[in-house]
């Protein structure tokens, strides 16, 4: 059974930074990219930062610079370091299953975790 | 980036009735290895998004298959026959074709 369960989520000032992580089972986690994704309070889904299965990193414009993902296939493990957050860093963090290293040999997106809140203010 | 864009953002629907819901990207989404990397995704209130459609009209397993998705290209649609109780939620359609990931921005579904 594939299972995403990240952790790491906290009340932060501004300005200040936190470590998303996110353990994940079941599936051969080496074979494919990984995505966070989150969700403001009361809106839509907004993909934050990916990874592909080699290190390749991608980040949306809003978290550039500020925003580091990386993984250890060792230890199955996803991580978001979040630096210089900001109020509208707010939000649910999900990790997601990306695409797999052999294309076309399984769905994107196809298992999320449960999710961590992280929340912004002074 | 890629833009997509739903309508309607809200839906009422009458128990037993179909319902439908578009998409469309502001980039045809056909990717370089000639797959449509078009997702419906449902979330209930408190849960995670859970995908229900991939490359745009495949059902995910577990889906039931009054849950339809077609199209092409940059317009999408998807559809349910029979609209039952555990069907309200927010509906997201995305495209997973490039990077950034980019989402719709929700279809709500709730029974008149």
């Amino acid at each position: 059974e594939v299972q995403l369960l990240e952790s790491g989520g906290d009340l932060v000032q501004p300005g200040g930074s936190l470590r998303l992580s996110c353990a994940a089972s079941g599936f051969s986690f080496r074979s494919y990219a990984m995505s966070w994704v989150r969700q403001a309070p009361g809106k839509g889904l907004e993909w934050v930062s990916g990874i592909n299965e080699v290190g390749g990193t991608y980040y949306a414009d809003s978290v550039k610079g500020r925003f580091i993902i990386s993984r250890d296939t060792s230890l199955n493990m996803l991580y978001l370091q979040m630096n210089s957050l900001r109020a509208e860093d707010t939000a649910v963090y999900y990790c997601a299953k990306d695409y797999p290293k052999v294309e076309g040999s399984a769905p994107l997106f196809d298992y999320w975790g449960q999710g961590t809140p992280v929340t912004v203010s002074s | 980036d890629i833009v997509m864009t739903q309508t309607p953002l809200s839906a009422p629907v009458t128990l037993g009735q179909p319902a439908s819901i578009s998409c469309r990207s502001s980039q045809n989404l056909v990717h370089h290895n000639g797959n449509t990397y078009l997702n419906w995704l449902h979330q209930r209130p408190g849960q995670p998004p859970r995908l229900l459609i991939y490359e745009i009209s495949n059902r995910f397993s577990g889906v039931p298959d009054r849950f339809s998705g077609s199209g092409a290209g940059t317009e999408f649609t998807l559809k349910i026959s029979r609209v039952e109780a555990e069907d309200v939620g927010i509906y997201y359609c995305m495209q997973a074709t490039q990077f950034p990931r980019t989402f719709g921005q929700g279809t709500r579904l709730e029974i008149k």
